[in-house]
């Protein structure tokens, strides 16, 4: 158990639909990272926010957003859904210093049809 | 962001050690050295890391070329939950200190372990 908790782990939504995913980082972690793992693109980087701020931005769609709340839990919010946003959604988190790891939740499976 | 190349594919059998090669020939002096791993049906998980000399762990051990242009990871005797992907990312701490921690995944290797 890596400590990072994503919810849903599945979720099965119509094509045009909006979703929301939600990570709660792991205890005293200030950083999160969203991530897209696709079979054909890998894992890609979306974006990232510490201690509530976007810190820097990969990937990421216009029709994706997120968030980080005060209580550092985070949410990516996916909408106008298209069949090739299907993928694995994975939330990680990491502490502020150089020697550190990057720990991954399960992820989300997000299934669009 | 600097580049790797690892093989696409290896493979060892159980109770055996595995060398998992890295070539990072446009390495920069501010990028550390990560290995991650992924399972079959799980997020990515932290092997090791290192900047410039060779780093061991209860997981693995890193070997790191003296130019820093290629490194190895090793485990030292294979088991069947050994078996995944193997990524090797160059993680640049310049002008972020450790506030940022994006990692640019490539392809990785695929590790099959025979028992």
């Amino acid at each position: 158990d890596s400590g990072v908790t994503q919810t849903p782990k599945h979720l099965i939504t119509a094509t045009g639909q909006r979703v929301t995913l939600r990570c709660s980082p792991r205890s005293g972690d200030l950083s999160v990272y969203w991530y897209q793992q696709s079979l054909d693109q890998g894992l890609q980087f979306l974006i990232q926010y510490y201690n509530g701020e976007e810190r820097a931005k990969g990937n990421i769609l216009e029709r994706f957003s997120a968030q980080q709340f005060p209580d550092l839990h985070s949410e990516l919010n996916l909408s106008s859904l298209e069949l090739g946003d299907s993928a694995l959604y994975f939330c990680a988190s990491s502490m502020t210093t150089l020697n550190t790891e990057a720990f991954f939740g399960q992820g989300t499976r997000l299934t669009v049809v | 962001d600097a580049k790797t190349t690892q093989p696409n594919s290896m493979e060892s059998n159980e109770e055996e050690p595995v060398h998992l090669p890295c070539n990072h020939s446009t390495i920069s002096g501010t990028d550390y050295i990560h290995w991650y791993r992924q399972l079959p049906s799980q997020g990515p998980e932290y092997v090791i890391h290192g900047l410039t000399s060779n780093v061991n762990n209860r997981m693995a051990s890193l070997a790191i070329a003296e130019d820093r242009k290629s490194s190895t990871l090793i485990l030292h005797r294979a088991t069947l939950r050994d078996a995944a992907v193997y990524y090797c990312i160059l993680r640049d701490v310049r002008n972020s200190g450790g506030s940022n921690y994006k990692l640019t995944f490539g392809k990785g290797t695929l590790l099959t372990v025979n028992p």
